[in-house]
């Protein structure tokens, strides 16, 4: 069973340009998060996409965008990329319960190994 | 506003003998807390959880202790390994907020043989 995979694992881009990070969810999970981990830092949660819509958001700007397919795979957009936006992007999935409100159940969520953005 | 503290960036202990990892946090809204290790080059991996009607949870050489008065939680590993040399992260969230997670910077754990 494979566990939650990203593509790619390093990439390079220039300031200005825009990028697409993505991620295949465990089998059996339906709720993609994205997190953004600079250097010696510990994650900080982008946003969560559940039934293919932006659930829940953290403090990033518009340029980080998203994504959720009907398969449960998600991506994750960056336009106008700046020098900070370098960082370890994670994606972690989770299986959440059929709840209205999502009232999710409080499963731990499984990380991928992440994408070396460096932006130069 | 770091909602969520570990207030140790590193930590050396000697093989055998017991790493206890800190967190303290200052939301009381938080009720399920979590503990993530990370190795060089991979992503968190999911060690253990506690969710906050709980005082302690174990699992083999883990144990998580939670203290809502005092909004602490730390994690114990026993008998520490060198395979357990790591950075350490503490993570929590609150129940109907669908399970996003505010983590701490992270404690490296380094256990000499």
């Amino acid at each position: 069973d494979a566990g939650v995979t990203q593509s790619p694992t390093h990439l390079i881009k220039t300031r200005g340009q825009q990028v697409t990070l993505r991620c295949s969810p465990k089998s059996g999970h339906d709720t993609v998060s994205w997190y953004q981990q600079a250097l010696g830092q510990g994650p900080q949660f982008i946003f969560q996409y559940y039934e293919e819509e932006e659930r829940q958001r953290g403090n990033f700007p518009d340029r980080f965008s998203g994504h959720q397919f009907p398969n449960y795979s998600s991506e994750l957009n960056v336009n106008a990329l700046l020098l900070g936006d370098s960082a370890l992007y994670l994606c972690a999935s989770k299986r959440t319960g059929g709840n209205p409100g999502l009232r999710a159940v409080n499963t731990e969520a499984f990380f991928g190994q992440g994408t070396r953005l460096t932006v130069v | 506003d770091q909602q969520v503290k570990q207030n140790s960036p590193s930590l050396s202990v000697q093989e055998g003998r017991i790493s206890i990892l800190n967190c303290d946090y200052t939301n009381s809204m938080f009720d399920y807390f979590l503990w993530y290790k990370k190795y060089p080059a991979e992503g968190p991996t999911f060690l253990i959880s506690i969710s906050s009607i709980k005082d302690k949870n174990e699992d083999g050489r883990f144990t998580v202790f939670l203290n809502k008065s005092a909004k602490h939680l730390s994690l114990h590993i026993v008998p520490s390994q060198p395979g357990d040399s790591a950075v350490y992260f503490c993570a929590a969230s609150v129940y109907n907020q669908g399970g996003k997670l505010i983590f701490g910077q992270g404690t490296e754990l380094s256990v000499k043989p």
